[in-house]
């Protein structure tokens, strides 16, 4: 099992376009979350995603939005790039139990530049 | 709202020395708290979760409610501990177990 894996590895855009990163989580696991480093900080959380569902979303505007496929895979997406979205996107998957979600296992994730 | 702070940017120690990793925490009900470790070119990866009480790599942490901190320890620092320490919380809402919230990150240097 390759565990969590995420694609691109780097990616570089201009402002106002839209990106799309992917993530297929590890294998058994069935829930996604993905989260935002921007650099010399923590990771930020932007949303969870189950059952194909948007189940949690932290505090991201409307532009970021996702998917999760029958397969459990997902994609993030960011529309009308700010320079501001500059980070490094980190994928983590997981299995639920009930309303819980059992460990966290972290992608290596996707470098995305604004210019 | 919750939140995680980590005090220390920088924790420089030498080999062989007690080491202690700072974390405080602000949460209005009972929350979840893990340590996560990024070694050099590595992904994210937990080291350990309060709920399961285990000593990973030598390294404990208590969970305070009273000071409502999760200080990481480790009575002998080895070089290979050198490495971003995270702290963690996940929090419950009507939905569910909500995402973690990080704090900044300690950087661990253990000197020779």
């Amino acid at each position: 099992d390759a565990g969590v894996t995420q694609s691109p590895t780097h990616l570089i855009k201009t402002r106002g376009q839209q990106v799309t990163l992917r993530c297929s989580p590890k294998s058994g696991h069935d829930t996604v979350s993905w989260y935002q480093q921007a650099l010399g900080q923590g990771p930020q959380f932007i949303f969870q995603y189950y059952e194909e569902e948007e189940r949690q979303r932290g505090n991201f505007p409307d532009r970021f939005s996702g998917h999760q496929f029958p397969n459990y895979s997902s994609e993030l997406n960011v529309n009308a790039l700010l320079l501001g979205d500059s980070a490094l996107y980190l994928c983590a998957s997981s299995l639920s139990v009930g309303t819980s979600t059992d460990t966290q296992y972290f992608g290596p994730g996707t470098r995305l530049t604004v210019l | 709202a919750q939140r995680v702070t980590q005090p220390e940017k920088l924790l420089s120690v030498f080999k062989g020395a007690p080491v202690e990793l700072k974390c405080n925490y602000s949460y209005s009900g009972s929350p979840e708290l893990f340590w996560y470790v990024q070694y050099s070119r590595q992904r994210l990866q937990l080291l350990l979760r309060h709920i399961s009480r285990e000593s990973i790599k030598g390294f404990t942490a208590d969970l305070n409610k009273g000071e409502t901190s999760f200080h990481l320890k480790k009575p002998f620092a080895q070089e290979e501990d050198s490495a971003m320490y995270y702290c963690a919380l996940r929090g419950y809402s009507g939905g569910g177990a909500d995402g973690l919230t990080f704090g900044k990150g300690t950087h661990l240097i253990i000197q020779p």
